[in-house]
């Protein structure tokens, strides 16, 4: 079966990196994508990875290893507002797009 | 210019009865799919239409689930004889739809409460 895990919950402090993993099992594929989502709110997108290696975007930055079915989120400099869940979702090789249960972050002043 | 939007973005209802979920996507979106999450759980596929081709049903998880798209914008998710188990916040997301891997825009959602 096709299967994303990545953590329940995980808890950081204001101005902290943290890095939230993701692993997958799926059926081909075709991009890794990360979304957040606030709670009572709608995912929104904040990176995709098809290529191995390191895609950064100011703060945020995923890493992808197509080899070992890895990938992470890293989040710098954490400000109150990156409390969220943040949703890794990988695209098979029917072009469906599969998704984990996401990881809660919730970050301490 | 908006974004994709959904109505109601509440709805209770009884056992037994029929809901109808709607979706507008963002204009020029050709690609329009519809997930289903229970609490804490993982985005859960039911839908995907693209242009005229005919849609991918299958995610949906029961004969009771339909879904249409009219004029190749608005979509309509039809629960029908709903359970307590349909209880979840059922997500609308639309993408340009030039190529499999565009990113999806995701509306507000409809929380639905079955009773």
């Amino acid at each position: 079966g096709q299967n994303i895990d990545q953590p329940t919950e995980m808890t950081a402090t204001e101005g902290a990196i943290v890095q939230i993993n993701c692993t997958y099992q799926t059926s081909g594929f075709n991009g890794l994508f990360w979304y957040q989502q606030h709670a009572g709110e709608a995912p929104t997108f904040l990176s995709y990875n098809v290529l191995d290696g390191l895609e950064e975007k100011g703060r945020f930055s995923s890493f992808l290893s197509r080899s070992k079915g890895y990938s992470y989120l890293l989040l710098k400099e954490l400000q109150m507002k990156d409390s969220a869940s943040y949703l890794c979702a990988v695209m098979d090789s029917n072009y469906q797009l599969i998704w984990g249960a996401g990881t809660k972050l919730i970050i301490k002043p | 210019g908006a974004g994709v939007s959904q109505s109601p973005s509440n709805k209770v209802t009884e056992k037994g009865k029929d809901v109808e979920l709607r979706c507008d996507p963002i204009s020029g979106h050709t690609a329009l799919y519809w997930y289903r999450q229970s609490l804490g759980q993982g985005l859960e596929f039911l839908i995907y239409f693209q242009g005229n081709s005919a849609p991918d049903k299958s995610g949906l998880p029961s004969d009771r689930f339909s879904a249409e798209r009219t004029g190749g914008s608005v979509s309509t998710l039809t629960i029908q004889r709903t359970q307590q188990e349909d209880s979840a916040v059922y997500l609308c997301a639309s993408s340009l739809g030039t190529g499999h891997t565009d990113t999806q825009y995701f509306g507000p959602g409809t929380r639905l409460t079955v009773l």
